[in-house]
């Protein structure tokens, strides 16, 4: 089955700077890359999501990338807020029938922006 | 954007006894619903696959009589954590697929959880 690799674990930065959260995945088959981020306590959210019919998708400081041949996809947060602090989760799952929506998690990157 | 909540958000249970979450969605039907678990510090394990009308699909590992799923209509599925040990401590999430978003792809909606804790 599929398998979602997940770095780093842990990622802290100052205000104002980027982040960047990287994914790798293993099923070729795959073609759909949602981003979540779950505050504590509560349910994920989706913050961007990406298919495998583009190679990258943006959302005003939120930003996805998408390499099919390396099999891997990232995370890009520009001018980081506190608020910004949370876990984020990719995810990987293939479309199709009731397959879609069967996500496959990486795990996880616990992000603190200082203030 | 469409909303999937989740009830009881927290609950506490004696070993033994059994406890059931429910996952609706409030806005929209939904045929096929996901059950996952969370343990503290940890990424979300999808445990199921609840479809209406028919049976739930369990991931390798799951035990299908333990973990009772039921999707008796279109916008609600139950678990029902039978026997509940302290093991079974976790956090249940749920999550629907609105098939008239997301472009006719269907977009994931994901519950605010439901915190287990078992005595």
């Amino acid at each position: 089955g599929e398998n979602v690799e997940q770095h780093p674990s842990t990622l802290s930065v100052q205000e104002g700077d980027s982040a960047v959260i990287k994914c790798t995945y293993s099923d070729s088959a795959s073609n759909y890359f949602p981003w979540y981020k779950q505050e504590l306590g509560k349910g994920p959210q989706l913050i961007i999501d990406i298919r495998s019919n583009v190679g990258e998708k943006k959302d005003q400081r939120i930003a996805v990338t998408l390499n099919k041949t390396a099999k891997h996809f990232s995370l890009h947060i520009t001018e980081t807020q506190p608020e910004d602090s949370a876990v984020y989760f990719c995810a990987a799952s293939k479309s199709g029938g009731t397959s879609y929506g069967k996500l496959t998690f990486g795990q996880g990157t616990i992000l603190t922006v200082h203030p | 954007g469409a909303v999937v909540s989740q009830h009881p958000s927290w609950v506490i249970c004696k070993s033994g006894t059994s406890v059931k979450i429910e996952c609706r969605s409030l806005d929209f039907q939904a045929t096929t619903m996901f059950w996952y678990r969370q343990f503290p510090k940890q990424s979300l394990m999808l445990m199921a696959t609840s479809n209406e009308g028919s049976k739930a699909t369990y991931e390798q590992g799951v035990e299908k009589d333990k973990f009772l799923i039921n999707h008796a209509s279109l916008t609600l599925s139950t678990l029902t954590v039978t026997s509940a040990h302290p093991e079974d401590s976790s956090f249940y999430i749920c999550s629907a697929r609105d098939l008239d978003s997301g472009g006719g792809l269907g977009e994931l909606f994901f519950g605010e959880g439901s915190r287990l804790t078992v005595l």
